[in-house]
Parts: structure tokens; C-alpha cells; sequence
């Protein structure tokens, strides 16, 4: 069945750049069916939905982090990555990437186990 | 944007009993062209993906178990477990997909008393 498996580096200093790739295997990211997503959780703190990709390219974010946020499908590679900008301790958190049904403001079906980031010097 | 607040926090309950999670809205999340209500629930264990539980606030996703069940409609909605079992320790947290920036609540405890 479809899985869902972040990677990345788990220790980013201020100021530097995120940067996450959720691989999709057992199915094609190319679906019209389907948006995927990122969701980070910080620890102690509730869940945050990052943003979300059409494999058209098409992208929608969380108004609070869009000036900092880019989000970009690959479709020959079956991956789609995030970017977080200058980023701050506020940053740590658990990342998430996940299959968002519904469109363009979906619910997701299917989710990988998430990965740390920690923002440190 | 919509703000969702869970209640209680954590619960403790015995095997076979009932749990009953609340989820509250800050605006409503049904859309009236459709009569849907745009609220998801999902279930996490420690160190494994959150797993999608109920959508469409009541229809429940393939797999899960029908002591799970949802209700509710515009700001109030419920995530009832009808009868506890020990595989249902878990975190529960709702989400709108009513408008973005996608939402979640803050997530419930549930325990074995």
C-alpha cells in the first residue's frame, strides 16, 4: 500500500534554510485525486499545517509561514519537499508529509511517521 | 482563521466503557451548499503517523472499528468510543478542512482507569 517517508537532516542552525523530501512509494504522486501535504508539531504544542502541493505544482500555505515556505513536487522522482526559510528555535518541531484528500483544503488518509528537526547552533 | 478547542484534555476510562471526546469550532465548518461539516478526528500512538479515524465529521474510514463513531454539526462535535478497548490508548485530535489554514484541535489523552 501507498507509504510516506520524510528525510532530511535532523539539525539546522538559525538562519539557515529547512529543507525536508517526503518520498511516496506504492503509489503515484501524479494522482488527481490527491494534495500532499506538511504538518509540523512542535514539541509540547498542537499540530500546524505547513502547506500543501497539487502534482500539477499547484501550492497552497498557512498564511503565518508563507513568506518563509516553498513547497515543490518532483513527479519522476515520486517526491515532494519542503523549505523553511531563516528559520529559529520556534522551528523545532516533528515534520510530517501526508496524502490531503478533499482538494484544495483536504483531511488526510495517509500520513509517514514524521521526522525531528531541530533549529540549534 | 478557525480555531478548534478539544475537551477534556485527557480522560480515563474503564475497559468496555464509554469515552467521548469534544471538539469546538470557532466558526461554523459546515458548508450549507452541501450539508457536509468539513471536520476530520484522527488517532496517534506513540511513535507511529497519526492514522485518519472519521471525516465528513460522522463517516468513518475504511478499517477503523465501528465502536467509533462521530457527530455533531457547525461547532460542536463528539469522537465517541463505544467500548474501550486496551488498543485504544491513544491521542485523539480533530482538524476543519472547512477554510484554510487547515486546523487542528489540541489533541485528548485517552487512558485505561
Amino acid at each position: 500500500q501507498l507509504q510516506l517517508q520524510e528525510s532530511g537532516p535532523g539539525l539546522v542552525k538559525p538562519s539557515e534554510t529547512l529543507s525536508l523530501t517526503c518520498t511516496v512509494s506504492g503509489g503515484s504522486i501524479s494522482s488527481r485525486s490527491y494534495y500532499w501535504g506538511w504538518i509540523r508539531q512542535p514539541p509540547g504544542k498542537g499540530r500546524e499545517w505547513i502547506g500543501s502541493i497539487f502534482y500539477s505544482g499547484r501550492t497552497y500555505y498557512s498564511p503565518s509561514l508563507k513568506s518563509r515556505v516553498t513547497i515543490l513536487v518532483d513527479t519522476s522522482k515520486n517526491q515532494f519537499s519542503l523549505k523553511l526559510s531563516s528559520v529559529t528555535a520556534a522551528d523545532t518541531a516533528v515534520y510530517y508529509c501526508a496524502r490531503e484528500i478533499g482538494g484544495h483544503s483536504g483531511y488526510f488518509d495517509l500520513w509517514g511517521r514524521g521526522t525531528l528537526v531541530t533549529v540549534s547552533s | 482563521d478557525i480555531v478548534m478547542t478539544q475537551s477534556p484534555d485527557s480522560l480515563a476510562v474503564s475497559l468496555g466503557e464509554r469515552a467521548t471526546i469534544n471538539c469546538k469550532s470557532s466558526q461554523s465548518v459546515l458548508y450549507s451548499s452541501n450539508n457536509k461539516n468539513y471536520l476530520a478526528w484522527y488517532q496517534q500512538k506513540p511513535g507511529q503517523p497519526p492514522k485518519l479515524l472519521i471525516y465528513w465529521a460522522s463517516t468513518r474510514e475504511s478499517g477503523v472499528p465501528d465502536r467509533f463513531s462521530g457527530s455533531g454539526s457547525g461547532t460542536d462535535f463528539t469522537l465517541t468510543i463505544s467500548s474501550l478497548q486496551a488498543e485504544d490508548v491513544s491521542l485523539y485530535y480533530c482538524q476543519q478542512y472547512y477554510s484554510t489554514p487547515l486546523t487542528f484541535g489540541g489533541g485528548t489523552k485517552v487512558e485505561i482507569k
